[in-house]
């Protein structure tokens, strides 16, 4: 699978910033979404196609893509936001590939 | 809202066949791509594999030579097979759907995910 990597952990206390890299070789030639998964629960898709916020999610959540590096941003972090994330990418030879996740803290 | 349910053996033995099926409700299998993705404990997702609903089908390196996603339109549902297993295959089992155009394929619906041990 196209290989993408992230770092293990983020912490962030409340109200603050949290930014997320996902890195890969030529990364922003292509598309990158971006998944939240809580404990126990299946994930969910919070930004796809780079920066676009599906319906219902909040908009403290956007997206970046550029160069060899994808960031995800929550802006104004709330405790409920705590959990793994996962960037997600698709290439022609490899089909679909995540990246390592990210446990988000917010402390 | 579509709905996708997981369902198969929770315990598979050593070198035998894992086989799961995704029934997909309130919505239509046609005109979608539909994948398999798994979460071995404590670790990360891995993709399986993807099939369209007219069954072209895409399958990730480390599992190709092990691996069948296919897909029954009438019965709205499509299945995992994956041969062979040993321990390194136990794992959260999701089926999903895939939405957007291949290069900005993405997961917009997902099944509560299965668990399946391998263990004699």
């Amino acid at each position: 699978s196209y290989e993408l990597t992230q770092p293990p952990s983020v912490s962030v206390s409340p109200g603050q910033t949290a930014s997320i890299t996902c890195s890969a070789d030529k990364l922003g030639d292509k598309y990158v979404c971006w998944y939240q998964q809580k404990s126990g629960q299946s994930p969910v898709v919070v930004i796809f196609q780079d920066n676009k916020r599906p319906s219902g999610i909040p908009e403290r959540f956007s997206g970046s893509n550029s160069g060899n590096t994808a960031t995800l941003t929550i802006s104004g972090t709330q405790a409920m936001d705590e959990g793994y994330y996962y960037c997600q990418a698709w290439d022609s030879s490899t089909g679909i590939g995540f990246g390592t996740g990210t446990r988000v803290t917010v402390l | 809202q579509v709905q996708l349910q997981e369902s198969g053996p929770g315990l598979v033995k050593p070198s035998e066949t894992l086989s799961l099926t995704c029934t997909v409700s309130r919505g239509s299998i046609n005109s979608y791509y539909w994948t398999w993705i798994r979460q071995p404990p404590g670790k990360g997702l891995e993709w399986i594999g993807y099939i369209s609903y007219s069954g072209t089908t895409k399958y990730d390196s480390s599992v190709e030579s092990r691996v069948t996603v296919s897909v029954d339109t009438a019965k709205n549902q499509f299945s995992l097979q994956l041969s062979s297993v040993t321990a390194a295959d136990t794992a959260v089992y999701y089926c999903a759907r895939i939405t957007g155009e291949f290069v900005y394929f993405y997961m917009d619906v997902w099944g509560k995910g299965t668990t399946v041990t391998v263990s004699s």
